[in-house]
């Protein structure tokens, strides 16, 4: 079985600001992972993914996350924050083994930027 | 190359009655997922599809929901006897054929139900 732990439901940042949004997950087997942003009433935008290979993944905006095994983490960042950023960010993992893209995801981060 | 096609966005329904979710895949996909977002929760899989199978149902509720993914037209997710519970976001993704190389879904704007 596998689970996303995002900590904090909320985050506040200024614009300008770094934006760190957290996520844990935990995985018998070796995981895919992945970051999605969700504007209100919007579906769901991949922002980043990791499969294999590179463990600091570049994505779409200026996003990018790091995989650290040990740690079972993948973190989201941005180095400078944007109004146009604030959204409700998702981090998700599926098998990488199941043969298909069946996601868990977490219970999501709404990220608020203030002037 | 049109994106995951939704229909309705919003759908109002009465206790007791059903509802029909629609979801059209993009060109090319022939692998369909449906997920519920409830209220201050993140997205729960419901069923995973293929053309004419049913290949993982173990997030569906045991009753009153069903899907299909017919050999022609969109895959439908029915919801009968509705109750307040069922009210929610329900989503639908696509994906091709998976390898290592395509492990990514890519999803619809949602369908937005409300029992009333």
């Amino acid at each position: 079985a596998q689970s996303v732990t995002q900590l904090g439901s909320h985050v506040s940042v200024s614009e300008g600001a770094l934006v760190l949004l957290r996520c844990n997950y935990s995985s018998s087997v070796p995981p895919y992972l992945f970051w999605y942003v969700q504007y209100p009433n919007q579906g769901l935008q991949l922002l980043l993914k990791y499969t294999t290979g590179a463990t600091l993944v570049k994505g779409i905006n200026g996003f990018e996350a790091e995989f650290k095994k040990s740690e079972t983490s993948f973190h989201l960042t941005k180095p400078s924050a944007h109004m146009s950023d604030a959204a409700e960010y998702f981090c998700a993992v599926s098998d990488s083994r199941s043969g298909y893209s069946t996601l868990t995801f977490g219970k999501g981060t709404m990220l608020l930027v203030s002037p | 190359n049109a994106g995951v096609m939704q229909n309705p966005r919003h759908l109002v329904r009465r206790r007791g009655q059903e509802a029909r979710l629609r979801c059209s895949p993009m060109k090319g996909h022939s692998h369909v997922y449906w997920y519920r977002q409830l209220p201050e929760e993140g997205l729960k899989f419901m069923v995973y599809l293929q053309k004419e199978n049913i290949i993982d149902e173990s997030g569906m509720p045991k009753e009153r929901f069903s899907a299909e993914f017919p050999k022609e037209g969109p895959s439908i997710l029915r919801i009968q006897q509705v109750v307040r519970g069922d009210s929610a976001a329900y989503f639908c993704a696509s994906s091709p054929p998976w390898d290592r190389r395509n492990t990514e879904a890519f999803f619809g704007q949602g369908t937005r139900l409300t029992v009333v």
